[in-house]
């Protein structure tokens, strides 16, 4: 079983839809949650951080964690444009390292 | 510089040639990752560097993968007698000792033909 799976299925939805992405752990004893933003031909960049359940939310991004599941969330609100991208999951499986998920790409239709 | 760097940005060689990927983490980050990322598939780690201490090789996917880290700033991953499914972006990142986010660089997208 994989440290992390996330479906990566493409994802269109229209500006000011509300995108929902998720990801399934393995390990109940993960306490580290990220989700990268990764735009075409760039690196990963650090889009949100979260340690523990519950939402945490910046800006029009909220991150859910559910550890009773071992599932997190992403959720962006009133997309724009500029929000399309490849959304990855990650999860510091504490042997020094990020396991990923394999990313949803999202497009965001104006 | 300010973030992450790899060089080359892009590199196309021929089946069986060697190939050199530089990075040069964030000035004060001991820490070094390499990860490679395939057409469809998520990130794949290969090998983590932390200051002075013997790397993490449990990644590598073969012993035609190298890497070394000199000085505890530059590394280097090193593909010998490459073949086409080594293409794909490699990602170098780094991070400050025992933090959890790590910063990545553009990667280097090698296209072994």
């Amino acid at each position: 079983q994989k440290e992390v799976e996330q479906d990566p299925g493409p994802l269109s939805v229209p500006e000011g839809a509300i995108v929902s992405l998720n990801c399934t752990y393995s390990n109940s004893a993960f306490q580290y949650f990220m989700w990268y933003r990764q735009y075409s031909r760039k690196g990963p960049e650090l889009l949100m951080y979260t340690y523990s359940s519950g939402n945490k939310e910046d800006g029009r991004f909220t991150a859910q964690v559910d550890k009773s599941s071992k599932y997190i969330s992403l959720f962006i609100r009133d997309s724009q444009p500029s929000d399309s991208a490849t959304y990855l999951c990650a999860i510091d499986n504490g042997n020094n390292r990020l396991a990923f998920g394999k990313g949803n790409q999202v497009v965001v239709i104006p | 510089g300010a973030g992450v760097s790899q060089s080359p940005s892009n590199k196309v060689t021929e089946k069986g040639k060697d190939v050199e990927l530089r990075c040069d983490p964030i000035s004060g980050h001991t820490a070094l990752y390499w990860y490679r990322q395939s057409l469809g598939q998520g990130l794949e780690f290969l090998i983590y560097f932390q200051g002075n201490s013997a790397p993490d090789k449990s990644g590598l996917p073969s012993d035609r993968f190298s890497a070394e880290r000199t000085g505890g700033s530059v590394s280097t991953l090193t593909i010998q007698r490459t073949q086409q499914e080594d293409s794909a972006v490699y990602l170098c990142a780094s991070s400050l000792a025992g933090e959890n986010t790590i910063y990545f660089g553009e990667g280097s997208w090698l296209t072994v033909v």
